[in-house]
């Protein structure tokens, strides 16, 4: 079963906006991790936020993470056209190592 | 050294067909993964080996699927009696679990006609 689940599902901006992402989880978790597709093949890992923290940087992207109502964001800022791709949060539960993907949002961006 | 390579990178089977997939994670990540994806759609989780641990085969679909671990490193995913709803790209990917992130490989892409 799903465990993290991104809205929008698909999302398009122009260049130069920023885009925000959400994931929704259901489980107690260890940490969660922001991932981005491009053509459909293997992932790149963009960023991971632990429970214990609340908001985390990396270049343009920022994330935060709510435990008390199990959610994420993730934000984009300045977007580029090379952004455009397929993102996807992942959950690893508290007692476990297994990771839970959630169905991804699709992002455009408009040069 | 090198990322996480899955081979093929594609496979075109007729239906009814056995086929493997092959990983090989980055070394010294102790944790590996089974994922399917087909088009358009988000990661399936399929099975999670870890050490010496009995694998987590909670997300295979069926019995026709079955992977193994050998030595803690590469990973074969076999699919028996291929059907035309395995089409889909299998990915892999290795984790150290002191980071927690995972490393994908490209995946392979296979066709079942």
């Amino acid at each position: 079963s799903q465990q993290g689940e991104e809205d929008p599902q698909a999302l398009s901006i122009q260049e130069g906006e920023n885009a925000t992402m959400n994931c929704s989880y259901k489980t107690s978790i260890n940490n969660l991790q922001w991932y981005r597709q491009n053509s459909g093949r293997g992932l790149v890992h963009l960023i991971l936020i632990r429970s214990n923290e609340r908001e985390k940087h990396s270049g343009r992207l920022r994330v935060t993470l709510d435990t008390s109502k199990k959610s994420s964001s993730l934000l984009i800022t300045a977007s580029r056209a090379a952004d455009t791709a397929s993102y996807f949060c992942a959950t690893v539960e508290t007692s476990y190592d297994k990771v839970i993907f959630g169905p991804g949002t699709s992002l455009s961006v408009i040069p | 050294g090198a990322g996480v390579s899955q081979s093929p990178s594609n496979k075109v089977t007729e239906k009814g067909k056995d086929v493997e997939l092959r990983c090989d994670p980055i070394s010294g990540h102790t944790a590996l993964y089974w994922y399917r994806q087909s088009l358009g759609q988000g990661l399936e989780f399929l099975i999670y080996f870890q050490g010496n641990s009995a694998p987590d085969k909670s997300g295979l679909p069926s019995d026709r699927f079955s992977a193994e671990r050998t030595g803690g490193s590469v990973s074969t995913l076999t699919i028996q009696r291929t059907q035309q709803e395995d089409s889909a790209v299998y990915l892999c990917a290795s984790m150290r679990l002191s980071t927690g992130e995972q490393y994908f490989g490209p995946g392979t892409r296979l066709t079942v006609t």
